[in-house]
């Protein structure tokens, strides 16, 4: 199966400031790779999505970019703002399956 | 247009006892995945249900088991419940393929 690592765990920024989460992949054949944004009590929320014969993709404040020779992609936030505050998923998809990563804490200090 | 819904929200249960879980999907979507997410980390993927039938399968023993009905909803159900399932469960639907999973806001289940 895939195995999927995400870094860091948790990540504190000053409102204003760039956050960018890290995510490795270990199975070449893996072809998406979703963003997810998981507020307290709540499920996890689509934000972003690359596949993989792209290698960058921006919505507003949210960029992910992926380098497929190294088996890694990666999330930036610009401008970030308070309400930012979540954990953080990425994923890879294999055959239809989702892996998961670990997920990284994001705290933006107003 | 109605994301997707789980029901019920939460549900406390004894270590032996069975519990079933039922999802709705978004509209347009005609498969429906399920997820185990314990505390602090990533959810980790049950399995997934397309056109009535289990299409793919995680890493789950067989006390875990679903259907999928013709409307596409769908439901979990665990046998022998374990102190370890306790967790939050989560469905997410989407069309067949590599398309984008919609989750929903999960059913948390507690074993005492």
């Amino acid at each position: 199966g895939e195995n999927v690592e995400q870094h860091p765990s948790t990540l504190s920024v000053q409102e204003g400031d760039s956050a960018v989460i890290k995510c490795t992949y270990s199975d070449s054949a893996s072809n998406y790779f979703p963003w997810y944004k998981q507020e307290l009590g709540k499920g996890p929320q689509l934000i972003i999505d690359i596949r993989s014969n792209v290698g960058e993709k921006k919505d507003q404040r949210i960029a992910v970019t992926l380098n497929k020779t190294a088996k890694h992609f990666s999330l930036h936030i610009t401008e970030t703002q308070p309400e930012d505050s979540a954990v953080y998923f990425c994923a890879a998809a294999l055959q239809d399956k989702f892996y998961f990563g670990s997920g990284t804490k994001l705290n933006v200090k107003p | 247009d109605a994301g997707v819904t789980q029901s019920p929200t939460h549900l406390i249960k004894t270590r032996g006892q069975q519990v079933t879980l039922r999802c709705s999907p978004k509209s347009g979507h005609d498969t429906v995945s399920w997820y185990q997410q314990a505390l602090g980390q990533g959810p980790q993927f049950i399995f997934q249900y397309y056109e009535e039938e289990e299409r793919q399968r995680g890493n789950f023993p067989d006390r875990f088991s679903g259907h999928q009905f013709p409307n596409y909803s769908s439901e979990l159900n665990v046998n022998a419940l374990l102190l370890g399932d306790s967790a939050l469960y989560l469905c997410a639907s989407s069309r067949q393929g590599p398309y984008e999973q919609y989750f929903g806001p999960g059913t948390r289940l507690t074993v005492t």
